[in-house]
């Protein structure tokens, strides 16, 4: 079966400063590996996904993501944090089931960036 | 495009009560996940419906149910409601389900079981 870990619970930033939330997979076969992000009282929001092709994928609100095969990692990236980018971050990883697929979801992250 | 509806926003049952929880998914998509987060236990999948069809299911109990319409709306149930079941459930759409689809989701209904 398909899983994802994110090894912190919490990261804390100060703005301007470039950020990074760790995730790792595991997986069978090729990984479809996606990063959401909820805002607090509100639904998740897709940032960005990784199907195949170049190892950096850019997303939503100026985040990446780098793909690491070797280290089947995907960790989600931002050059500049904002205050506004604090949130809960869920690295996901598409599982196939009986049928068709489904979302399996990381603990989360939550992102605390300081003025 | 009007986004991922969820309706109520919030409902408080008592313990042994039914609930129904409806999802409008984005005009287009015909896939309807639903998704029950806690603090406890995160985000778990309950199931998915694509074309009225029930195509995935997750680990919850037979008291969870859902359905899916001709015009891809979704509803989900609970009976003979516990404390434990209280979360918030999340519906999510995407064009087919498919691998690669990312999910689009709703802002959820909060769920208090007293």
């Amino acid at each position: 079966a398909q899983s994802v870990a994110q090894p912190e619970d919490q990261v804390n930033v100060a703005e301007g400063n470039p950020l990074t939330v760790k995730c790792t997979y595991s997986v069978s076969g090729n990984p479809y590996l996606f990063w959401y992000v909820q805002y607090p009282n509100r639904g998740l929001q897709f940032l960005l996904k990784y199907i195949t092709g170049d190892n950096l994928v850019k997303g939503s609100y100026g985040f990446e993501a780098e793909f690491n095969k070797s280290q089947t990692s995907f960790h989600l990236k931002k050059p500049s944090a904002l205050v506004s980018d604090s949130a809960l971050y869920f690295c996901a990883v598409r599982d196939s089931h009986t049928g068709g697929f489904k979302t399996i979801f990381g603990a989360g992250t939550r992102l605390f960036v300081k003025a | 495009k009007a986004g991922v509806t969820q309706t109520p926003r919030y409902l408080i049952k008592t313990r042994g009560q039914q609930v129904t929880l409806s999802c409008s998914p984005i005009s287009g998509h015909r896939s309807v996940s639903w998704y029950q987060q806690t603090p406890g236990q995160g985000l778990q999948f309950l199931f998915e419906y694509f074309s009225e069809t029930q195509r995935n299911k997750g680990n919850f109990p037979g008291r969870f149910s859902g359905r899916q319409f001709s015009n891809s709306r979704s509803e989900m149930n609970v009976s003979t409601l516990e404390l434990g079941d209280s979360a918030l459930y999340l519906c999510a759409s995407s064009l087919e389900g498919g691998v690669g689809d990312e999910q689009y989701f709703g802002p959820g209904t909060r769920l208090t079981v007293t």
